[in-house]
């Protein structure tokens, strides 16, 4: 199966940057997503990765490392309203299962005023 | 707003029932995917139809089954319902040639007393 590893539980203050890490191992990788969910709605699309590197969109930024099996999500200027719970996923493609996300359990951030 | 609908948005209903969860997917997405999420879990992939055809399996026990029908909409049929099964179920939708970026829709929460 695959594995992916996230921190359960992460706080920050209002303002502040914070960075979200994933790990993963899996076989037939290609790509790798982040979304937010806040409690009780569903998750919300917020980056993609596929290759090596640093994708940036606005406050939130992504950043891959396909040969380490890793990502990162990073929050900067961080706002009450970004107290969610963030969610890696990778999608592999293997065999017959064509875009299937597998997704971890999630990091609950909390930002404290 | 994903753009994906579902329906009920809440569900009560008692131990031993049959109810059944519909989704409508993005205009022009064929593919259409079904978690379940309970309180102390995380994402967990039910099953993937694309364009009417099952497509990938996950955790779905035999007591679940669904179907994507011509128009693309889906529903999934949840039956001898137990205390267990309460929880939120989401559907998603992805488009064709994407990166594979799923979309999801305001989930049925369902409760089973």
């Amino acid at each position: 199966g695959q594995n992916i590893d996230q921190p359960t539980e992460m706080t920050a203050t209002e303002g502040a940057i914070v960075q979200i890490n994933c790990t993963y191992q899996t076989s037939g990788f290609n790509g790798l997503f982040w979304y937010q969910q806040h409690a009780g709605e569903a998750p919300t699309f917020l980056s993609y990765n596929v290759l090596d590197g640093l994708e940036e969109k606005g406050r939130f930024s992504s950043f891959l490392s396909r040969s380490k099996g890793y990502s990162y999500l990073l929050l900067k200027e961080l706002q009450m309203k970004d107290s969610a719970s963030y969610l890696c996923a990778v999608r592999v493609d293997r065999g017959s299962t064509l875009g299937r996300l597998y997704f971890g359990r999630g990091t609950q951030l909390t930002v404290w005023p | 707003d994903s753009g994906v609908t579902q329906t009920p948005k809440h569900l009560i209903t008692a131990t031993g029932q049959r109810v059944t969860l519909r989704c409508s997917p993005r205009s022009g997405d064929l593919s259409v995917y079904w978690y379940q999420q309970s309180l102390d879990q995380g994402l967990q992939f039910l099953i993937q139809y694309y364009n009417g055809e099952e497509r990938a399996k996950g955790n779905i026990l035999e007591r679940f089954s669904a179907q994507q029908f011509p128009d693309l909409h889906s529903e999934l049929n949840l039956s001898s319902l137990e205390l267990g099964d309460s929880a939120l179920y989401f559907c998603a939708s992805s488009p064709l040639g994407g990166s594979g970026e799923q979309y999801f829709g305001p989930g049925t929460r369902l409760t089973v007393t």
